[in-house]
């Protein structure tokens, strides 16, 4: 595998439910990150962990709960979610947080597309 | 970061050169400028990025104006499959640079 994985790919939960969305990258990158693509809106930053700590949460509802057991790996805890958390989730990776030029730019993966029934 | 400009459409035919366009008026000097694109419903893929000389790599070429108040990413010769939302992001580097806030972009149709 290369790049950056996400699974599933595919997601319908209904909102009682509790699953998690998985992100893997294997790229030797040390930082990572969590974003929201809702239908016709922009993607949207949710989360970002450098050497797995957590740098930043974009004021995100405690219903999506991260974690980043290490640096290849990030998850995203879902439970109690609402209809309009369905988006796309897009899970990324960067060298790190600082670099303005090369090792600057991100690598996403393909994303899950969540659907809450 | 410094807002930026693009069109909310183009067009460009099969085999031909596609040259997006980007206004950054307000980009500061230790911003750079990144492209990145989107196919629909997918991740986001970096195309390139460049500060202030012109850039190219294997996927397309970025020029750069002597202010930095405005780019052109340039595809050289365009397929079907460069069909995609194209994002001109400016960012800048050192604690809290890691954002990179996606506008609206331009939606780039290759036409066969």
């Amino acid at each position: 595998e290369t790049g950056v994985t996400q699974t599933p790919r595919h997601l319908v939960m209904g909102m009682t439910n509790k699953k998690s969305l998985k992100c893997e990258q294997h790229l030797g990158h040390n930082a990572m990150y969590w974003y929201k693509q809702s239908a016709k809106k922009p993607l949207e930053l949710m989360f970002v962990y450098n050497f797995k700590e957590q740098t930043e949460n974009n004021s995100v509802p405690s219903r999506f709960s991260p974690e980043c057991p290490n640096s290849s790996h990030l998850f995203l805890h879902l439970h109690t979610l609402q209809p309009e958390d369905s988006a796309l989730y897009l899970c990324a990776s960067s060298q790190d947080l600082i670099s303005g030029g090369m090792g600057g730019e991100q690598y996403f993966g393909p994303g899950t597309r969540l659907t809450v029934t | 970061d410094a807002k930026t400009t693009q069109p909310p459409s183009m067009d460009c035919a099969e085999g031909r050169a596609a040259n997006l366009p980007c206004n950054h008026s307000t980009i500061s000097g230790n911003e750079y400028v990144y492209w990145y694109r989107q196919i629909h419903s997918q991740g986001p893929q970096y195309i390139i990025h460049g500060l202030k000389n012109n850039e190219t790599n294997e996927m397309a070429s970025l020029i750069i104006t002597e202010d930095r108040k405005s780019s052109t990413l340039i595809l050289p010769h365009a397929t079907l499959r460069d069909t995609a939302v194209y994002y001109c992001i400016v960012r800048g580097w050192g604690q809290g640079a890691q954002k990179l806030v996606f506008g609206q972009g331009t939606r780039l149709t290759i036409n066969p």
